[in-house]
């Protein structure tokens, strides 16, 4: 069974500039979220993809986008980066239905915004 | 915004002693979630309890619930220095998608 994998690692982005974070779920699962983790804080939604479609959005301005592949893989795309844009950004998955699951995360994207 | 607070925000124990963590939250939900957090990396998923549960255990961990509280604890016993990590609380609403996260313990297990 494999885990969650995010690509790259770390990524550093002039302010203005557009960027694409890349996932893949766990095997069998078929959700996938991203949360912002702000240093020194608790991570906060972004926003979920179910079967290849958005089904929950959190407090994120448009310029936050996302895909969602039928290999359950996923794509967040920031356009017209800011510098508070900087964060470490998580994906996690789940499998929609089974609730008294937990979510399997990634080891994150640090995204630095200079 | 963060729903969720958790106390302390910072813990520093000797290795072998408890440790516990709390968390409060503000709307009903249908589950709570424990996570751990090495170094900024990802979340390691330690536990899940759902609402109508009041106490859970896995290893070294156990959870309660109070949902008339609205709050729960994470205890974690014989403590080693592998378990000096951040522990977020995250809780999911009824019918919703997201997970709601609070701020983090962190705990620091001194040899």
């Amino acid at each position: 069974e494999t885990g969650v994998t995010q690509s790259p690692t770390h990524l550093i982005k002039t302010r203005g500039q557009q960027v694409t974070l890349r996932c893949s779920s766990q095997s069998g699962h078929n959700t996938v979220s991203w949360y912002q983790q702000a240093l020194g804080q608790g991570p906060q939604f972004i926003f979920q993809y179910y079967r290849e479609e958005e089904n929950g959005r959190g407090n994120f301005p448009p310029r936050f986008s996302g895909l969602q592949f039928p290999n359950y893989s996923s794509e967040l795309n920031v356009n017209a980066l800011e510098l508070d844009d900087s964060a470490l950004y998580l994906c996690a998955s789940s499998l929609e239905g089974r609730q008294a699951y937990g979510y399997t995360f990634g080891s994150g994207t640090r995204l630095t915004v200079v | 915004s963060q729903q969720g607070e958790e106390d302390p925000q910072a813990l520093s124990i000797q290795e072998g002693e408890n440790a516990t963590m709390n968390c409060s939250y503000k709307t009903s939900i249908n589950n709570l979630q424990w996570y751990r957090q090495n170094s900024g990396r990802g979340l390691v998923h330690l536990i899940l309890i759902r609402s109508n549960e009041r106490e859970k255990h896995s290893g070294r961990l156990r959870v309660t619930l109070d949902t008339s509280k609205k709050s729960s604890s994470l205890l974690i016993t014989a403590s080693r220095a592998a378990d000096t990590a951040s522990y977020f609380c995250a809780t999911r609403g009824q019918g919703a998608q997201k997970l709601v996260f609070g701020q983090g313990t962190r705990l620091t297990i001194n040899p």
